[in-house]
């Protein structure tokens, strides 16, 4: 099986534009969470998407967003980026939830300069 | 907030040497979770606990869940320069929760 795949894997953008990553999961996971990792504040929780709907979600503002389609690909997005925007964007897919094992594609690396 | 702290933050030591990291936190979990980490690549699972005092060994390494299941452990033994990474736990408190992940312990095994 394929794992789960992520694109761009770089990026490079300033403030105030805006970005959308991808997220292919796991053929057959229904569940796909993303995570922001920093080396300040680790790896936090986003939010996770199941079946097309929002499940969960983390203490982020709303310029962060996501959606899932009915192929079970994810997007996510930000807006009005900032500089402390910079981070590794990891997703991760499960078969039934965000408590579940999750397994994680390689990560966007997103620069804000 | 549940919170995991991990320690130490930081660890070298030399091939062949033993070692213990742990996961604390206030909190109980449902289960626990321990993922490595290397440079370039999203975290791949190592091991899933989910009673209180269990046990778990996956080769070198050896997870223990806490009593109260608040607190998580991994010794390895016998470290070897593939052991490099970093190593985060994260707790789940049930069904349709997300994972609270720590924020991790740095290893680096010199050869």
């Amino acid at each position: 099986k394929a794992g789960v795949t992520q694109t761009p894997r770089y990026l490079i953008k300033t403030r105030g534009q805006q970005v959308t990553l991808s997220c292919s999961p796991i053929s057959g996971h229904r569940s796909v969470s993303w995570y922001q990792q920093t080396p300040g504040q680790g790896l936090q929780f986003l939010f996770e998407y199941f079946s097309e709907t929002q499940r969960n979600k983390g203490n982020f503002p709303g310029r962060f967003s996501g959606r899932q389609f009915s192929n079970s690909r994810s997007e996510m997005n930000v807006s009005t980026l900032e500089l402390g925007d910079s981070a590794l964007y990891l997703c991760a897919s499960s078969l039934g939830g965000a408590q579940e094992t999750q397994y994680f594609g390689p990560g966007t690396r997103l620069l804000v300069l | 907030t549940q919170l995991l702290e991990q320690s130490p933050q930081f660890l070298s030591i030399q091939e062949g040497e033993n070692l213990t990291v742990y996961c604390n936190s206030s909190s109980v979990f449902s289960s626990l979770q321990w993922y490595r980490q290397e440079p370039g690549e999203g975290p791949v699972l190592l091991v899933t606990v989910v009673t209180g005092g269990e046990v778990k060994k996956l080769k070198r390494l050896t997870f223990q869940f806490g009593d109260a299941r608040k607190d998580s452990s991994l010794h390895i033994t016998a470290a070897q320069p593939g052991d490099t990474g970093l190593y985060l736990c994260a707790g789940a408190t049930g069904a349709n929760s997300k994972l609270t992940f720590g924020k991790g312990i740095t290893l680096s095994v010199r050869p």
